[in-house]
């Protein structure tokens, strides 16, 4: 069964490094999210992405934040400057249709900031 | 302010013993409500989806009812098995247009299944 896919695992980096999170989404889905998990706290939403651009994001995503689609199979989230306070899991999320519930999360990357 | 409501926060229940957790909602206007199973270190996996109109629907033993009335739903899981020691969350979709932003999700019940 296809599935969505992510790298790292598990990323460490010191605070105001750059770091790129990694995912691969279902091959034939077209839209695309990044959502973040705060260790202990709810899963929250960070941008959602179609047609090669951004259709939408909360508050959260701020310009330390940018995503992109380098080629046709990948989908990254970059942090410019990461702070302490980015230490958490990222969740990439894939759907065939922009129906909220058609999506399909990947197991995520955990994000230590030191 | 959209909300979603878990109970218990966690359970312990005995391997093949039935159970039920909690999401009550405030959320509108509704669209959809899905239960997910998180395992520890892993990404949300859907469970069942339920719209306005369907009050109950099954995957397996796990069994999801929703009351659009009252604004609750609860999540059943029959002779639980250790596998499903899990977080189980509840998320509500506030919209009808897809957009992701219009989730809410709840804080989630940790289930332990013990032998």
């Amino acid at each position: 069964e296809p599935e969505v896919t992510q790298t790292p695992s598990h990323q460490v980096t010191q605070m105001g490094q750059e770091v790129i999170l990694r995912c691969v989404p279902i091959s034939n889905h077209l839209y695309f999210y990044w959502y973040r998990q705060i260790l202990g706290q709810k899963v929250e939403f960070l941008v959602s992405f179609y047609n090669n651009e951004i259709s939408e994001k909360s508050e959260i995503f701020d310009d330390q934040f940018s995503v992109e689609r380098p080629d046709g199979s990948n989908f990254t989230l970059k942090i410019r400057s990461t702070k302490l306070e980015d230490s958490a899991m990222y969740f990439c999320a894939s759907g065939l249709t922009g129906h909220s519930y058609e999506q399909y999360f990947g197991p995520g990357t955990r994000l230590t900031v030191t | 302010k959209n909300q979603v409501e878990q109970s218990p926060q966690s359970l312990i229940i005995l391997e093949g013993k039935n159970c039920t957790l909690q999401c009550n909602y405030t959320v509108s206007p509704f669209s959809n409500l899905r239960w997910y199973k998180q395992d520890t270190g892993r990404g949300p996996v859907s469970l069942t989806i339920m719209t306005f109109s369907e009050n109950t629907k099954s995957n397996g033993r796990y069994t999801a009812t929703l009351d659009a009335d009252t604004k609750q739903s609860s999540l059943h899981i029959t002779a639980s098995q250790l596998s499903d020691s899990a977080s189980y969350i509840c998320v509500v979709s506030a919209s009808n247009t897809g957009t992701a932003s219009k989730l809410t999700f709840g804080t989630g019940t940790r289930l332990q299944v013990t032998l």
